[in-house]
């Protein structure tokens, strides 16, 4: 168990649609990271959240967002959801923030079907 | 930004066997992360290893900074490490993101 958890760990909705993806991040860890794997695309980073800030930005869509609380666990939000969307999301963690330096550590993934 | 490539692609081993992975990359890294994806999809951290050697029971790893590749060697395999490996690294090129390799599946026969 990595510590970082994720919720829910299914998700089948329909095109059109909104949904949340929630994440808590290991007990201390400051920066959140989201990731999409889908099998056309491997594993593509979304965005990355330190303290409550937005720290660095990578293929994200317009139709999603992302948010981290002051409490730490972030939220991504995906709207407008196509068929192209279904695809595992990915939570991962790490204690300061600096992805260029520290390891990272995944929650078990959401994932989504968008049907 | 940083490009990763992995070989092989796909690898199918008789469980006993040893195993090389291979990860290239295009431009200078502060950090390289080895993950195994099990068939269940968790991603779990194997090494951080930016440089040098490390070991961790039939698993070790070698990154080779300078010359922009790291290896991922698997001793007596067995059934459970089948699955994906990823390498993934990053740098100053594209502002400190992980950027993930497209893995190496590998299966392991009983």
């Amino acid at each position: 168990d990595s510590g970082v958890t994720q919720t829910p760990k299914h998700l089948i909705t329909a095109t059109g649609q909104r949904v949340t993806l929630r994440c808590s991040p290991r007990s201390g860890d400051l920066s959140v990271y989201w990731y999409q794997q889908s099998l056309d695309q491997g594993l593509q980073f979304l965005i990355q959240y330190y303290n409550g800030e937005e720290r660095a930005k990578g293929n994200i869509l317009e139709r999603f967002s992302a948010q981290q609380f002051p409490d730490l666990h972030s939220e991504l939000n995906l709207s407008s959801l196509e068929l192209g969307d279904s695809a595992l999301y990915f939570c991962a963690s790490s204690s300061r923030g600096t992805a260029g330096n520290e390891k990272l550590f995944f929650g078990s993934g959401t994932q989504l079907s968008v049907l | 930004g940083i490009q990763v490539e992995q070989s092989p692609p796909d690898l199918i081993l008789q469980e006993g066997a040893n195993s090389t992975l291979r990860c290239n990359f295009s431009d200078s890294v502060n950090n390289l992360q080895w993950f195994h994806q099990n068939p269940w999809g968790q991603l779990i951290n194997l090494f951080y290893i930016p440089s040098g050697t490390k070991q961790n029971g039939r698993l070790s790893a070698t990154t080779v900074a300078t010359e922009r590749y790291s290896l991922l060697y698997i001793s007596s395999s067995q059934t459970t490490d089948s699955g994906v490996y990823f390498c993934a690294v990053s740098g100053n090129t594209g502002g400190f993101k992980t950027i993930f390799g497209a893995g190496t599946r590998l299966f392991v026969k009983a």
